[in-house]
């Protein structure tokens, strides 16, 4: 019930177009879900967040939607640029808990 | 402001020794968690710290220990190593007590030969 589900695992996308990273839970516990982004050798970067009293929250060229029913939460990255090649974490956590359960990353490519 | 550092940044020790890592939150945070991150397991919950106290613990032997000072600093220990242990070990810190927003530092790559 701690899971989180992340898919695809690997994801390439022209330059300009719509890359969309899919993730879901288990655990109706879960109140909080970010999404983190990391290049190699860093440390994973908070990207955008999102509650569940809310359907969808835009940041810049980031998106995330949430379905609450469905217990699904995407990230939608628009106008992809190579900039944007890294990898991508879904999480999740619930009220008052710091700790974080993770998806198994998406490995994101840019072709230019 | 500057963001959370973790030393070393690299680190390589040999099966059977021990090694402590060490992390400093943001200016200003109080909690600090600890997230092992490997290939095969991906990013996985170790422990987070409060005013000096452990609030919660992953699912890792007892071999993994940690720590939290006065300053908010914090340190992990790992006895006995093993091969497995290798991974990146990521120190995240958040302002208060079970604050869902973390800020990732850039980790220690420990290698175990």
């Amino acid at each position: 019930q701690q899971q989180v589900k992340q898919s695809p695992q690997s994801l390439i996308v022209q330059k300009g177009g719509i890359s969309i990273i899919n993730c879901a839970y288990e655990n109706t516990a879960f109140d909080y879900f970010p999404w983190y982004q990391q290049f190699p050798g860093k440390g994973p970067a908070l990207l955008i967040a999102i509650r569940p009293d809310v359907s969808e929250k835009k940041e810049g060229r980031f998106t995330i939607s949430f379905n609450k029913s469905a217990k699904q939460f995407s990230l939608h990255i628009m106008d992809s640029q190579p900039g944007d090649s890294a990898t991508y974490f879904c999480a999740a956590s619930g009220q008052g808990a710091q700790k974080l359960v993770f998806g198994q990353g998406t490995r994101l490519t840019i072709n230019p | 402001k500057a963001g959370v550092t973790q030393t070393p940044r690299y680190l390589i020790k040999t099966r059977g020794q021990q090694v402590t890592l060490s992390c400093s939150p943001i200016s200003g945070h109080r909690s600090v968690s600890w997230y092992q991150q490997t290939p095969g397991q991906g990013l996985q919950f170790l422990f987070e710290y409060f005013s000096e106290t452990q609030r919660n613990k992953g699912n890792f032997p007892g071999r993994f220990s940690g720590r939290q000072f006065s300053n908010s600093r914090s340190e992990m220990n790992v006895s006995t190593l093993e091969l497995g242990d290798s991974a990146l070990y990521l120190c995240a810190s958040g302002r208060l007590a079970g604050s869902n927003e973390q800020f990732f530092g850039p980790g220690t790559r420990l290698t175990v030969l």
